[in-house]
């Protein structure tokens, strides 16, 4: 049963460029979530997709954008590259309808660097 | 959402039991709470999740008293790989809801 799976592992990109950033669920998992994480923080959310529609967002200007395909996997993507972008970013997967006993589940997410 | 307070820092020595409190004064009546791990470049992953009582699993222990305002996780005889960031959160699992995570708690464990 594969867990949630994103890639690349690593990417360095330079200030101004845009990057998009990938996830596949976990098998069986229908709703897909991104999170920001700079070091030392928490996890911040950016934004949930389900049914292939962003569902809720956080605080995160216009340059973050996704996409879900009807398969359920994700893309994360950041125009107009920042320094303060630099981050692992983490993709969570869950099961709409088993909600009380869906916990998300991460993968390992993606560091970013940019330069 | 509901805001949690957690120490930002434990330590511990193996063998020993590690509780670790949470505060959540303002919890809606439809939040659980919920408890992530998280080791260095390495997404979270799920330990817990409670509503009220006592919940246990295999790796741990959740106690919520009667006013759900606080939450303990406890870790039975912890070992040099349970050091690692532990987070609490509280929300509402409606099939749109997200979770809020803070800074969390970075317990180390000793030899």
């Amino acid at each position: 049963d594969a867990g949630v799976t994103q890639s690349p592992t690593h990417l360095i990109k330079t200030r101004g460029q845009q990057v998009t950033l990938r996830c596949s669920p976990k098998s069986g998992h229908d709703t897909v979530s991104w999170y920001q994480q700079a070091l030392g923080q928490g996890p911040q959310f950016i934004f949930q997709y389900y049914e292939e529609e962003e569902r809720q967002r956080g605080n995160f200007p216009d340059r973050f954008s996704g996409h879900q395909f009807p398969n359920y996997s994700s893309e994360l993507n950041v125009n107009a590259l920042l320094l303060g972008d630099s981050a692992l970013y983490l993709c969570a997967s869950s099961l709409a309808r088993d909600r009380y006993n869906s916990p998300l589940h991460f993968g390992n997410g993606t560091r970013l660097t940019v330069t | 959402l509901a805001k949690t307070t957690q120490p930002i820092s434990m330590d511990s020595y193996e063998g020993q039991e590690v509780n670790i409190t949470c505060s959540h004064n303002n919890i809606a009546t439809n939040d659980y709470i919920t408890w992530y791990q998280q080791f260095p470049s390495q997404g979270p992953r799920f330990i817990i999740q409670g509503y009220k009582t006592k919940v246990t699993n295999e790796v741990a222990s959740l106690f919520i008293p009667a006013d759900r305002k606080s939450s303990t996780l406890s870790l039975p005889r912890v070992s040099l790989s349970d050091t690692a960031v532990y987070y609490c959160l509280v929300g509402d699992y409606s099939g749109y809801s997200t979770l809020t995570f803070g800074k969390g708690t970075m317990l180390l464990v000793s030899p």
